[in-house]
């Protein structure tokens, strides 16, 4: 059964504090990860998808990568707004458009 | 172009009764998929519609259906509704879907509480 795990559940950071959010994965066969970035009562919005070890993709300051069993999202230099609950989901080869998400992380950027 | 878009909103209900949720996708979109997100559970796949086709589904209880029109809007339904149903219904749109690695954009989510 595919199973995503993300870490920290919650995190605070300092407005310009640099840092990553982790998302490990177990899946028999990985078609795509994605990141999505979550605002209270709204629903995901993408940022990212990741399709082999090795890949990297960058939008304003955030950076994601994968490697065969996780994916770091990387945020540069964070302002307040990108304050937002940062979900991962793993799509495996046979599963069809099914995503399987992780619990998310909980992103504060304090002023 | 317009996004995903979800009606109602927000819904209260009472035990046993029923409900109709409404996905339109982003224009050119054929594939419709809903997921359920609840504080506990996290965001769980319900089903996938293509060509009014329910072409995969998750493990929910059969009270949880749905459908697709010919102009890809679907609607999902659930029957009998208990407590431990109230939750954000999110529906998301793609191009192809299926075996297809496209995105899937979601819409803004149906706000269910069952009293």
């Amino acid at each position: 059964e595919d199973q995503v795990t993300q870490s920290p559940e919650a995190l605070r950071l300092q407005e310009g504090e640099s840092s990553s959010l982790n998302c490990s994965y177990t899946v028999s066969g990985l078609r795509g990860l994605f990141w999505y970035r979550q605002d209270p009562g709204k629903g995901p919005e993408f940022l990212f998808t990741l399709y082999s070890a090795g890949e990297e993709k960058e939008k304003e300051r955030l950076k994601a990568t994968l490697t065969k069993k996780e994916s770091f999202l990387h945020i540069t230099a964070p302002k307040p707004e990108d304050s937002a609950t940062y979900l991962c989901a793993v799509q495996e080869e046979t599963s069809g458009s099914r995503l399987t998400f992780g619990e998310g992380t909980q992103l504060t950027v304090n002023p | 172009k317009a996004g995903v878009t979800q009606t109602p909103r927000y819904l209260i209900k009472t035990r046993g009764q029923q409900v109709t949720l409404s996905c339109s996708p982003i224009s050119g979109h054929r594939s419709v998929s809903w997921y359920q997100q609840t504080p506990g559970q996290g965001l769980q796949f319900l089903f996938e519609y293509f060509s009014e086709t329910q072409r995969n589904k998750g493990n929910f209880p059969g009270r949880f259906s749905g459908r697709q029109f010919s102009n890809s809007r679907s609607e999902m339904n659930v029957s009998t509704l208990e407590l431990g149903d109230s939750a954000l219904y999110l529906c998301a749109s793609s191009r192809q879907g299926g075996h297809f690695t496209d995105t899937q954009y979601f819409g803004p989510g149906t706000r269910l509480t069952v009293l």
